[in-house]
């Protein structure tokens, strides 16, 4: 089954310890991508990845680091999380940017 | 750069009546246009998208929606509401020089029987 699996689906963590979200695509997409979603704002891109070690910031990218060294994978990592983190993180990938995105589940995020 | 307004955070409307959805953009390039919905505790899924082709576009769930370049919009529209319909809907486009998709707010919709 094609899919955008995400893991942990949930965590509560505390300010300051780091932590790392996975995001894994088994359709052999080029593009992936990760965004936060909050009441009011929608979803807002924190970064993307146009394929292998190729990752460029979206709009909000402060305090968030990613790497794509395998085509699948595109873990999002908090080196230092601070408690406006607390979000909603979705995970999504494509053929190539600007075509149908397929979405992960999500994680929501806590941080205390 | 691109950009999508969906009018309307929330729309409420009973079932078996018409649900309509405004979403309206701006692009310098001819546009992709997309809707997602996104049922409680769930990522988002794709009801339709219009790729310059025709310009009236059919889902899935039985929505549809319309590209009215001359107005700018890309509405979604069901006939008749079901109560399975109750999620939220997002907007996006694909405009710019550079392909990047831009979501709109969101737009919860409420089904009361």
């Amino acid at each position: 089954e094609a899919q955008v699996t995400q893991n942990p689906r949930y965590l509560i963590t505390v300010t300051g310890k780091k932590l790392t979200v996975t995001c894994s695509q088994n359709m052999n997409h080029e593009y992936m991508s990760w965004y936060r979603q909050d009441p009011g704002l929608g979803l807002r891109q924190i970064y993307y990845s146009m394929n292998v070690e190729v990752t460029d910031k979206g709009d909000v990218p402060e305090g968030y680091k990613v790497s794509r060294k395998e085509k699948r994978n595109f873990p999002l990592i908090l080196e230092s999380p601070s408690p406006n983190q607390t979000s909603l993180y979705f995970c999504a990938s494509s053929v190539t940017q600007g075509y149908e995105q397929f979405f992960g589940p999500g994680t929501r995020l806590t941080v205390l | 750069a691109q950009s999508v307004t969906q009018l309307g955070s929330h729309v409420s409307v009973s079932e078996g009546a018409l649900v309509l959805l405004r979403c309206n953009y701006s692009s310098s390039v001819p546009p992709y246009l997309f809707w997602y919905v996104q049922y409680p505790n769930q990522g988002l899924q794709l009801l339709l998208k219009y790729t310059s082709a025709a310009t009236l576009v059919k889902g899935i769930n039985g929505f549809e929606a319309e590209f009215k370049k001359s107005e700018t919009s890309f509405h979604l529209t069901k006939p008749s509401a079901h109560m399975s319909d109750a999620a939220e809907y997002f907007c996006a486009v694909r405009g710019g020089s550079n392909y990047k998709l831009t979501f709109g707010k969101g737009t919860l919709l409420t089904v009361n029987p």
